[in-house]
């Protein structure tokens, strides 16, 4: 266990269809990613978020809407998707501010995305 | 930006041998460095990292990672490979993504099978 988990760890669902991911980190950590996984390319970041402040978006299609109301919890939106978009979500978290700094990033089990 | 390499797609290895996991770098200024690996359907676990200090880091599972300024490298060793070691392996480097934001940018992955 790393302190992060996700839910639901499958999820299988049609083009027209809305649905959401969650990712919950234990850590006190101040800052919160989400991650795509596809087969044979390597990892995309896709959002980040640090002290519930969006930073980052990595040109990521609005059909994907991340939501993070508090530093312990992120969100991902899912709509009208497309099958290309089936794969694995990671989330992630780490300390990179203050006395507790850590670097490394924990990640949760992923979410195994299928779009039909 | 910065980026990682694993030059490798596939390594075999037999049960009992030393193992090498090859990973290089580019940075501007003071890399900080890391080694995840992924189990089958799962999320990454942190292995190691490299921030400062002494160039050889340890790690969980009897990991350690050997860090090489002149060449550029990281790459990651064990001195007896277990079957239980295959895996997937990412090498990652530490990224200012701008904000007060930082990343981690990872490599393809290596897949390491050890051979009973």
């Amino acid at each position: 266990e790393t302190g992060v988990t996700q839910t639901p760890r499958h999820l299988v669902m049609g083009m027209t269809n809305k649905k959401s991911l969650k990712c919950e980190q234990h850590l006190g950590h101040n800052a919160m990613y989400w991650y795509k996984q596809s087969a044979k390319k390597p990892l995309e970041l896709m959002f980040v978020y640090n002290f519930k402040e969006q930073t980052e978006n990595n040109s990521v299609p609005s059909r994907f809407s991340p939501e993070c109301p508090n530093s312990s919890h992120l969100f991902l939106h899912l709509h009208t998707l497309q099958p290309e978009d089936s794969a694995l979500y990671l989330c992630a978290s780490s300390q990179d501010r203050g006395t507790a700094l850590t670097y490394e990033q924990y990640f949760g089990p992923g979410t195994r995305l299928t779009v039909t | 930006a910065q980026s990682v390499a694993q030059p490798e797609d596939q390594v075999n290895v037999a049960e009992g041998n030393p193992l090498t996991v090859k990973c290089t770098y580019s940075v501007s200024g003071n890399p900080y460095l890391f080694w995840y690996v992924q189990y089958p359907n799962r999320g990454l676990q942190f292995l190691l990292k490299y921030i400062t200090g002494d160039n050889l880091v340890k790690g969980s599972y009897g990991f350690e990672a050997e860090f090489n300024k002149s060449q550029t490298s990281f790459h990651l060793k064990k001195p007896s490979a277990l079957v239980s070691d295959s895996a997937l392996y990412f090498c990652a480097v530490r990224d200012y993504s701008g904000a007060g934001s930082y990343q981690l940018t990872f490599g393809k992955g290596t897949k390491l099978s050890v051979i009973p």
